[in-house]
């Protein structure tokens, strides 16, 4: 079990340009989220997938944003357009399906200039 | 108001001390109530989890939950000075979808030698 895994670690990046984002999730996990995190604040909620199916989105998900899980292991998210206000760090985290706690990557570090 | 809040420090105590971490939640729906401890540009790393009120103990750390006043506290015994990080609480619920955590913006931590 080597942990969630999250690639890039750092990424910077133009406004305007288009990033991606992939999460490992730790093997055999069905479950995976993402979510954002900035500057002194606690991690939000974006997305959530169990398998291949995305089966929540949080409302700060605009659509500018797409995640996908296509076969039900590794997970993307892309963000079209970037603007500076979505600098921040991208979390992935998994879960067990029989289970309640989320384990955490590295995280994605998003820098928008 | 947030549904989980959360003091930002930070917190200094002496190495040895005892920490109390605390947090505050308004949604009564909240059923499960995690601890994370997040270094400096990495991920939340869980410590703990608890269902439902009353404590729960590991090693050094003890989580305690009172639902009749929507409290969540850690407890931290002999703190180190490796313990100096941000702890961030957070409450799930269980959905028939996912289960989303709700994070506090976390207190920072810092035990002194």
């Amino acid at each position: 079990d080597t942990g969630v895994s999250q690639n890039p670690r750092h990424k910077i990046t133009k406004r305007g340009q288009n990033v991606t984002f992939r999460c490992d999730p730790i093997s055999e996990h069905n479950r995976l989220y993402w979510y954002r995190q900035t500057l002194g604040q606690g991690p939000e909620f974006l997305t959530y997938f169990q398998n291949e199916a995305q089966l929540e989105k949080s409302r700060l998900l605009s659509d500018r944003f797409s995640a996908e899980r296509p076969k039900g292991s590794f997970s993307t998210l892309e963000i079209q357009r970037t603007e500076q206000g979505d600098s921040a760090m991208y979390l992935c985290a998994s879960s067990p399906l029989r289970g309640y706690e989320q384990y955490f990557g590295p995280g994605t570090r998003l820098t928008v200039t | 108001q947030k549904e989980v809040e959360q003091d930002p420090g930070p917190l200094s105590v002496p190495e040895g001390a005892i920490v109390s971490l605390n947090c505050t939640y308004s949604n009564s729906a909240f059923q499960y109530f995690m601890w994370y401890r997040q270094y400096s540009r990495k991920g939340p790393e869980l410590l703990m989890y608890t269902y439902s009120s009353g404590n729960k103990e590991d090693g050094r750390f003890t989580a305690q939950v009172d639902k009749s006043s929507k409290y969540i506290s850690l407890f931290i015994r002999d703190s180190q000075p490796s313990d100096s990080a941000t702890y961030l609480c957070a409450s799930l619920i269980l959905t028939g979808g996912g289960n989303k955590l709700t994070f506090g913006t976390g207190t920072q931590l810092k035990v002194e030698l």
